[in-house]
């Protein structure tokens, strides 16, 4: 079976800081791999998408990168954080041209 | 892309119907119609798809309107557990989902 994990689970970051999100997959192979941000009382943001190795998509302008080194590893990353970069940070993989996207269990980041 | 539209809240009572609405009035003819639902501080659960027909799965129904403009997801009886964020999606592309605020259910005993 499939699983999704990503980590920290949570991460307090003061500004100005890097960051180094990891998310990787198991029991799949070429998947779709995605990263969304949820605010506080807002919905689910698309950051990021993948379809392979070395291939990034980027849904909307932010001080935030990603990249895909592997083909089940997806990573979101700064330079530099900025307060308005706290928020829920979720990793999805989706299979080819599946209906379904699966979300890992989540990273809650603090900027301060 | 297509929007979608939902109420910001919604309480059912234990037992009862949940009937949650979606309007996609922008909807084109090869964008589906996706379910997912958000317990706190978890990851999103997909419930249920659909692009013309009605569809019925061990979690939830989906009525899709004739004109496809809107959509209604219903829990047929709905549990404490139901309590949670559902969100309604239109897919433009395979690999692209637009999550909106979502309807916060609430399941009253």
């Amino acid at each position: 079976s499939q699983t999704i994990h990503q980590w920290p689970a949570t991460l307090v970051q003061p500004v100005g800081s890097p960051l180094s999100l990891e998310c990787t997959v198991e029991g799949t192979s070429n998947p779709n791999l995605y990263w969304y941000r949820q605010a506080a009382g807002r919905g689910l943001q698309l950051l990021f998408y993948s379809v392979g190795i070395g291939q990034i998509s980027s849904e909307v302008p932010q001080n935030l990168s990603a990249s895909r080194p592997q083909d089940r590893q997806f990573i979101l990353s700064s330079k530099k954080l900025l307060l308005s970069d706290s928020g829920f940070y979720l990793c999805a993989w989706s299979a080819g041209q599946s209906n379904e996207q699966f979300f890992g269990p989540g990273t809650r980041l603090t900027v301060l | 892309d297509a929007k979608t539209t939902q109420p910001p809240s919604m309480d059912c009572a234990e037992g009862r119907a949940a009937n949650l609405p979606c309007n996609h009035s922008t909807i084109s003819g090869n964008e589906y119609v996706y379910w997912y639902r958000q317990i706190h501080s978890q990851g999103p659960q997909y419930i249920i798809h659909g692009l013309k027909n009605n569809e019925t799965n061990e979690m939830a129904s989906l009525i899709i309107t004739e004109d496809r403009k809107s959509s209604t997801l219903i829990l047929p009886h709905a549990t404490l557990r139901d309590t949670a964020v559902y969100y309604c999606i239109v897919r433009r592309y395979f690999n692209q989902f637009y999550f909106g605020t979502g309807t916060s259910l609430t399941v009253i005993p």
